[in-house]
């Protein structure tokens, strides 16, 4: 059974360059979870979905972050422009059924601005 | 506002003996408590959790402790092996609201 599946791996860009990343939740999950993580401020949310609906985005940054699910296999996380303090890894979870029920985490993408 | 903090970011023990990674919150709404494992270049993994009606909670080798009173929660590994070196975070949740992590302490188990 393939777990979370998030893209790319890793990410370099350029400061002001628009990036994306991509999540695949796993089949039959209904809540999605955008993480990020550094090594200041350890993992934090930044937005989760509930049947593809945003249902707490107060964590996303600033206006240059924003996150769709356009369907229940499919979500994005675009950064535009980017900045080299957005530099981190992102992470992607899923679980059916909230934020107390365990969520599974994909591998994460390393994102390095430059 | 850091509301779950982990103030070792680093813990180092022989194999065979304890670990005690520890967690401090600060929010009285918290009524369930997990702690994630992660290995590098791969995501957290779930490890045990507690809610807040119980005051400890175990799964084979690992224990989690909750103290309500002092808002501290810890997790005891025991015996410690190699392979339980990773980092550690805690995480705590009010009910129905966002999942608050620690920054996470990484623990080193030496052979």
């Amino acid at each position: 059974d393939a777990g979370v599946i998030q893209s790319p791996r890793h990410e370099v860009t350029e400061m002001g360059q628009e990036v994306t990343l991509r999540c695949k939740p796993i089949s039959g999950h209904n809540s999605l979870f955008w993480y990020r993580q550094t090594m200041m401020r350890g993992l934090e949310l930044l937005i989760y979905f509930n049947n593809n609906v945003p249902i707490d985005d107060s964590g996303m940054p600033e206006d240059r972050f924003s996150a769709k699910m356009p369907n229940a296999s499919f979500s994005t996380l675009k950064i535009q422009p980017s900045e080299p303090r957005d530099s981190a890894v992102y992470f992607c979870a899923s679980n059916t059924g909230g934020t107390q029920e365990t969520q599974y985490f994909g591998p994460g993408t390393r994102l390095l601005v430059l | 506002d850091q509301q779950v903090k982990q103030n070792s970011p680093s813990l180092s023990v022989q194999e065979g003996r304890i670990s005690i990674l520890n967690c401090d919150y600060t929010n009285s709404m918290f009524d369930y408590f997990l702690w994630y494992k992660k290995y590098p270049a791969e995501g957290p993994t779930f490890l045990i959790s507690i809610s807040s009606i119980k005051d400890k909670n175990e799964d084979g080798r690992f224990t989690v402790f909750l103290n309500k009173s002092a808002k501290h929660l810890s997790l005891h590994i025991v015996p410690s092996q190699p392979g339980d070196s990773a980092v550690y975070f805690c995480a705590a949740s009010a009910w129905r609201s966002r999942l608050t992590f620690g920054e996470g302490t990484q623990l080193t188990v030496n052979p």
